[in-house]
């Protein structure tokens, strides 16, 4: 069974510019997950997808982040425009239902130069 | 709020050397607390994890114990090898488990 996947693993975009990171889930999870981390800080949580539903939205940083989960299957997070500060490691996980353990991606690298 | 709080690294260690990585939390109410690895290279993985207190997590030769009294959850090994090479992250979760909070990381570095 194919884990969690995520596209691109490395991203190199100029400050301004738009970057779309793409996170497929375990089939058949219900609950995606976005974290992200800075400068190798924490861990933190940006926010949590039921089906295509947006549960908790509360670590996202600003409004220059937009997650998506048409469908409820994949979910793309769309940073416009990118900030020097938005560089870092941005994680995907997702579980089955809440109360289960969650499966991690690689992550995606995001550098805004 | 929630937060974890783990010692900084890297560490470096000698193969078959005890190794010991700190983990204190802050929370509310009755967290679960667990142990992420991430290889080089790859995704973080759930290496163990305890639901309360006391609980003894334990995986391929580590362990950690939740100790509600100190409120830590240190990671311990008796020998570790090169390919326990990694980043450790403690995190802590409420009951169901729908959104973690990490401690900054700590890179172990074994040498043959």
């Amino acid at each position: 069974e194919a884990g969690v996947t995520q596209f691109p693993s490395h991203s190199v975009i100029e400050k301004g510019q738009t970057v779309t990171l793409r996170c497929d889930p375990i089939s058949g999870h219900d609950n995606l997950y976005w974290y992200r981390r800075v400068m190798g800080k924490e861990i933190k949580f940006l926010l949590h997808f039921v089906k295509e539903s947006k549960q908790d939205e509360s670590g996202m940083p600003n409004n220059r982040f937009l997650a998506e989960r048409t469908g409820g299957t994949y979910s793309t997070l769309k940073v416009q425009p990118a900030e020097l500060e938005d560089s870092g490691v941005y994680f995907c996980a997702s579980s089955p239902r809440v109360n289960t353990e969650a499966f991690f991606g690689q992550g995606t690298r995001l550098t805004v130069v | 709020g929630d937060s974890v709080t783990q010692m900084e690294g890297p560490v470096t260690l000698s193969e078959e050397a005890f190794l010991t990585i700190n983990c204190t939390y802050t929370a509310t109410g009755y967290p679960s607390l667990f142990w992420y690895v991430q290889y080089p290279g790859e995704g973080l993985q759930l290496l163990l994890k305890a639901t309360k207190a006391d609980d003894k997590g334990s995986n391929k030769g580590f362990e950690a114990t939740y100790r509600k009294e100190t409120t830590s959850f240190h990671l311990e090994k008796g020998s570790v090898q090169v390919s326990d090479s990694a980043v450790y992250f403690c995190a802590l979760s409420g009951y169901n488990f729908n959104k973690f909070y990490f401690g900054s990381g700590t890179k172990l570095n074994v040498k043959p």
